[in-house]
């Protein structure tokens, strides 16, 4: 298996812009998740999905940040509008269930200038 | 407040040691807890889970305890490498389900 798959690696935006991020998890994995990595916070959970559907969102940030699940094998995350402070790296996981073991992919560093 | 803190930011190791890194957290009552290791820009890698009946988890030069009275656990590398040097993450289950709270991450360096 290839792992978790994200795109882009890399993303540079100007402020305002519209920003999505994208995620393929492990064939089979029913879970997945969007975590948010900076400096100052560490690393946090903004939302999970199970089973395609959206669980627990409380840790996205506010209304300028979304995520879909339309299928078992893609979600995205959008922001919209960016800024500055949304800079961090992002990282999509996925497990196959409660107590599992989380698989990590290698994330998207997103730059908003 | 609820917050998991881990011992240090950074660890610093001769080789041939023993490194040991604490989690501390208050407030919750995991049923288990993980413990990640990450290297710089990759994604945290799984090394070991330990479940909340159990005091202790080996696994080849790794050793996890958990002490739920404490509201501790100890993450050991023995014989510890050059090779071993990144941060260091542990996880718990804060409510009752899959979402995982890390904690800040103690960046270890094994100095040869």
């Amino acid at each position: 298996d290839a792992g978790v798959i994200q795109s882009p690696r890399h993303e540079v935006t100007e402020m305002g812009q519209e920003v999505t991020l994208r995620c393929k998890p492990i064939s089979g994995h029913n879970s997945l998740f969007w975590y948010r990595q900076t400096m100052m916070r560490g690393l946090e959970l903004l939302i999970y999905f199970n089973n395609n559907v959206p669980i627990d969102d409380s840790g996205m940030p506010e209304d300028r940040f979304s995520a879909k699940m339309p299928n078992a094998s893609f979600s995205t995350l959008k922001i919209q509008p960016s800024e500055p402070r949304d800079s961090a790296v992002y990282f999509c996981a996925s497990s196959a269930g409660y107590t599992d073991t989380q698989y990590f992919g290698p994330g998207t560093r997103l730059t908003v200038l | 407040s609820q917050k998991i803190e881990q011992n240090s930011e950074a660890l610093n190791i001769q080789e041939g040691k023993t490194a040991t890194l604490t989690c501390n957290y208050t407030n919750y009552s995991p049923a288990y807890l993980q413990w990640y290791r990450q290297d710089p820009g990759r994604g945290p890698v799984f090394l070991l889970l330990i479940r909340e009946n159990e005091k202790e988890k080996r696994k080849e030069r790794l050793k996890v305890t958990f002490d739920t009275t404490l509201k501790q656990s100890l993450f050991h590398i023995t014989a510890s490498q050059p090779a071993d040097s990144a941060t260091y993450l542990c996880a718990l289950d804060t409510e009752g389900n899959e979402k995982l709270t890390f904690g800040t991450g103690t960046r270890l360096t094994i100095i040869p």
